[in-house]
């Protein structure tokens, strides 16, 4: 059975980077049927796409993070891994890591149980 | 950017209704939209990819449908557990933006 298990702190300054990382069991990070992603919501709200990464490196963000964002896979680990810049408060929130199946359709089908980030001094 | 509008916001339902939820999409998607469902304090869950084919393990009382840029999620017969709140997605193009949702609640 396939999991994903984010990982990284939990509370981070602002204007620092938040880091996190994407840990993959139960199937292989680099098969080419799958894209893997970025997903935070921040509390009571809504879900909102970060960016995407194939196991190749092509990574795909979303233009509204793309300035602070960096999507990096290290097949070897089999994880992959997330880099946002300059947190102020409104980058509080639950990320989730998920699995992007990629057939025509592109739908997010796994995902990690979350890793709630708060920003704050 | 394509923006996605979820309507309700919320419902109250009693188990055995049948409950329909909307998603409209700011332009053509073809059929590039996802259902989920999120329960608090877990990760969301794909039900519907592609606006109406049912994800492997999800139970049949649920449905997807389209006309046009209108998408609907239908649950045939309300059970306990599928009070949740339930997300839309569009995965036709960058970024792939999800609807607000919409909370159902039990009447």
């Amino acid at each position: 059975q396939l999991q994903l298990q984010e990982s990284g702190p939990g509370l981070v300054k602002p204007s620092e980077t938040l880091s996190l990382t994407c840990t993959v069991s139960g199937g292989s990070i680099s098969s080419s049927t799958y894209y893997w992603g970025w997903i935070r919501q921040p509390p009571g709200k809504g879900l909102d796409w970060i960016g995407s990464i194939y196991y190749s490196g092509s990574t795909y963000y979303n233009p509204s993070l793309k300035s602070r964002v960096t999507m990096s896979v290290d097949t070897s680990k089999n994880h992959f891994s997330l880099k946002l810049s300059s947190v102020t408060a409104a980058d509080t929130a639950m990320y989730y890591c998920a699995r992007i199946f990629w057939s025509g359709y592109y739908q997010f089908d796994y995902w990690g149980q979350g890793t709630l980030v708060t920003v704050s001094s | 950017d394509i923006q996605m509008t979820q309507s309700p916001s919320s419902l109250s339902a009693s188990v055995g209704d049948r409950v329909t939820i909307t998603c409209r999409a700011s332009q053509s998607i073809s059929s590039y939209l996802n259902w989920y469902q999120q329960k608090p304090g877990k990760a969301p869950k794909l039900l519907i990819y592609a606006a109406s084919s049912l994800q492997s393990g999800v139970p049949s009382r649920f449905s997807g449908s389209e006309s046009g840029t209108d998408f609907t999620l239908t649950i045939s017969s309300l059970q306990p557990e599928d009070f949740a709140t339930y997300y839309c997605q569009q995965s036709y193009s960058s970024p792939y933006s999800f609807g607000q949702g919409t909370k159902l609640e039990i009447k």
